[in-house]
């Protein structure tokens, strides 16, 4: 069963305008959700997790357990953004302990 | 730290033939996981190892796919015979995390491009 969903495989906005990319979780108990990132000709790297409340490269992302999501914002996109965005669920306590990821969306910022 | 290496960057084979993809963890990290990356499918698990040991193969696709790690330091996926389906990009990945605890950060490869015609 996908644990992690993101319904859009890409997404296009231009530079200045927010932008939400949008990440569904399926998991009964208490999940650590983040998100990653993989910029054109780097390796994927983490950008936030939800449990240190951060804000990254003015990027945010909150955790809304009764809908399920974990979407990530920035309220005024950069080109430099333009990057393929990776939800993330990672499980604990008696459980394997294995890092389970949505599908991805390829974020383009036109300038 | 050069951070997680993999080789080789780019592998064309052909049909048929043996591959074996090659990984070195970031020293101390206890968590090993192989990914492969496609358009269609994004980032799926393929194997996931804790302390050398293989926790979870689940997400191995066939028979043809098998990986092994001898030590702390080295890992490779092997695919016998390959496939054009195989053609994707094969991420290693590790971690201090490991069974019964969350793997909060992955620390990633470059990647190995994987083509085969």
């Amino acid at each position: 069963a996908q644990r992690v969903t993101q319904p859009e495989k890409l997404l296009s906005v231009f530079k200045g305008a927010p932008v939400e990319l949008k990440c569904n979780y399926s998991y009964s108990g208490s999940p650590e959700l983040f998100w990653y990132v993989q910029y054109s000709r780097q390796r994927l790297q983490l950008l936030l997790r939800h449990i240190s409340r951060e804000s990254i490269k003015g990027f945010t992302a909150d955790l809304n357990k009764g809908e399920t999501s974990f979407h990530l914002k920035k309220p005024f996109a950069q080109e430099e953004d333009s990057a393929m965005y990776y939800c993330a669920l990672s499980e604990g306590g008696s459980t394997l302990g294995r890092l389970y990821f949505g599908r991805g969306t390829q974020l383009t910022v036109w300038p | 730290d050069a951070g997680v290496i993999q080789s080789p960057r780019h592998e064309v084979t052909e049909m048929g033939q043996e591959v074996t993809l090659r990984c070195k963890p970031i020293s101390g990290h206890n968590s090993l996981f192989w990914y492969r990356q496609t358009m269609m499918r994004g980032l799926e698990l393929l194997i996931y190892f804790n302390n050398n040991v293989p926790i979870d193969d689940s997400g191995m696709p066939e028979d043809r796919f098998s990986a092994k790690m001898p030590n702390a330091s080295f890992s490779t996926l092997k695919i016998q015979p390959s496939e054009p389906r195989d053609s994707a990009v094969y991420f290693c990945a590790s971690s201090i995390g490991g069974v019964g605890k969350r793997n909060e950060k992955l620390f990633f490869g470059s990647g190995t491009q994987l083509s085969v015609l």
